[in-house]
């Protein structure tokens, strides 16, 4: 079973700042949290991942609490080509890699 | 693109028959995973391999086999196929098959009647 908690649907409006929260309250000290997404039926798109830091790249940033109980991922500026459901995975960083997808958060962004 | 390519991107056959799913991951990439993505189960992992040896094993059913070659493409083979098989069927690529990112391939979609 998936080891997240996310909103099963959010909006957001087009050009504004898209903040999709996690809850991961049992993840132990060497699981990473790693945020995909998928786009309609497209193969899923790797964002972003950390393990306790905040991370940013071109895509996105990930706020991630300092309990690391919970996350943030964020779009800072969205837009339409950003509907997609976005999935929220704790993976542990041992030898085997499959990821557990739960049901995410689909994202709608309006004009 | 990430550098995984999936093929057929289509696939339309009917009960009782076999179909071959072929994955080749990005340039580099030593482990292969395949996923199945259904309308009632979400995507499920499926099986692993890395550097031409099975690592590790999903909800993969005993009718579905894969194998990954020398070559490091792989092949997912699905017999005896059920109309309940119906589904998205993903590869991902990553360098060694541990912790390091997963890039997806498009997908074969596969339809059965």
């Amino acid at each position: 079973d998936a080891k997240t908690t996310q909103p099963p649907s959010m909006d957001c409006a087009e050009g504004r700042a898209a903040n999709l929260p996690c809850n991961h309250s049992t993840i132990s000290g060497n699981e990473y949290v790693y945020w995909y997404r998928q786009i309609h039926s497209q193969g899923p798109q790797y964002i972003i991942h950390g393990l306790k830091n905040n991370e940013t790249n071109e895509m996105a940033s990930l706020i991630i609490t300092e309990d690391r109980k919970s996350s943030t991922l964020i779009l800072p500026h969205a837009t339409l080509r950003d509907t997609a459901v976005y999935y929220c995975i704790v993976r542990d960083g041992g030898s085997q890699g499959n990821l557990i997808f739960g049901k995410g958060t689909k994202l709608s962004v309006k004009p | 693109d990430s550098g995984v390519t999936q093929t057929p991107k289509h696939l339309i056959t009917a009960t009782g028959q076999r179909v071959t799913l072929r994955c080749s991951p990005r340039s580099g990439d030593l482990s292969v995973y395949w996923y199945q993505q259904s309308l009632d189960q979400g995507l499920q992992f499926l099986i692993q391999y890395y550097n031409g040896e099975e690592r590790a094993k999903g909800n993969i059913l005993e009718r579905f086999s894969a194998q990954q070659f020398p070559d490091l493409h792989s092949e997912l083979n699905l017999s005896s196929l059920e109309l309940g098989d119906s589904a998205l069927y993903f590869c991902a690529s990553s360098v060694f098959g541990g912790k390091e990112t997963q890039y997806f391939g498009p997908g074969t979609r596969l339809l059965v009647l």
